[in-house]
């Protein structure tokens, strides 16, 4: 089955560490984003890459890193750098010239 | 700026009882409008995308509806499996296709 896999589903941290999400999708989509989702907050775009070995910042990239080295593979590193790294956080795919994204099952992190 | 409002932010209705949600938005130059359902715990589950004012989408119980300033999520005999929080997102005329999205709607049907 095609579709868009997240792991791990839930992830601890402690305060200072740096902790990379994965997101792999088998869709042979060439558009990946990454969104945050905190209560009360609509979904925030935090990175997006379009196409393989580039990427763009989205509105809340401070404290994030990714990576594009493969179509099928964006990974997401929160750093130390972000103040408030809890939250749960969504990488969805679409193909290119559509607007349509399609969301995995999520990643909720947790600093301790 | 663009923006994309929904309402209500929360709807209960007992099963059967039909009712609309609400997605008002202020987007230059739409180019498309989203809906998607997210349990809890999940990812969104894309529903429909509208384009043009006029144009309509149906899903089993759900019928998606598009005006030059709104759209409607219309919800036909409710079951308690479709409770979810129903969430709207818009496209503009820009290039970057980043989505707009609005806070979402929890419904609630009670059996």
């Amino acid at each position: 089955d095609g579709g868009i896999t997240q792991s791990p589903k839930y992830l601890f941290r402690k305060e200072g560490q740096n902790v990379t999400l994965s997101c792999e999708q088998n869709l042979n989509h060439d558009a990946m984003y990454w969104y945050r989702q905190d209560p009360g907050q609509g979904l925030r775009l935090i990175y997006y890459s379009q196409i393989v070995n580039d990427f763009q910042k989205g509105d809340i990239a401070e404290g994030y890193s990714v990576s594009r080295e493969k179509k099928e593979s964006f990974p997401l590193t929160v750093t130390s750098a972000q103040k408030n790294p809890t939250a749960f956080y969504l990488c969805a795919s679409s193909i290119t010239g559509t607007d349509t994204q399609y969301f995995g099952p999520g990643t909720r992190l947790t600093v301790l | 700026e663009d923006q994309v409002t929904q309402s209500p932010e929360a709807l209960r209705l007992q099963e059967g009882e039909s009712s609309s949600l609400n997605c008002s938005y202020t987007v230059s130059g739409l180019r498309g409008l989203f809906w998607y359902r997210q349990d809890p715990g999940k990812g969104p589950e894309f529903l429909f995308t509208l384009y043009s004012a006029g144009e309509e989408k149906e899903k089993e119980r759900l019928k998606a509806t598009l005006t030059k300033k709104e759209s409607f999520l219309h919800i036909t005999a409710p079951k308690p499996e479709d409770s979810a929080t129903y969430l709207c997102a818009a496209t503009n005329a820009g290039n970057n296709r980043k989505l707009i999205w609005g806070l979402g709607t929890s419904l609630a049907v009670n059996p």
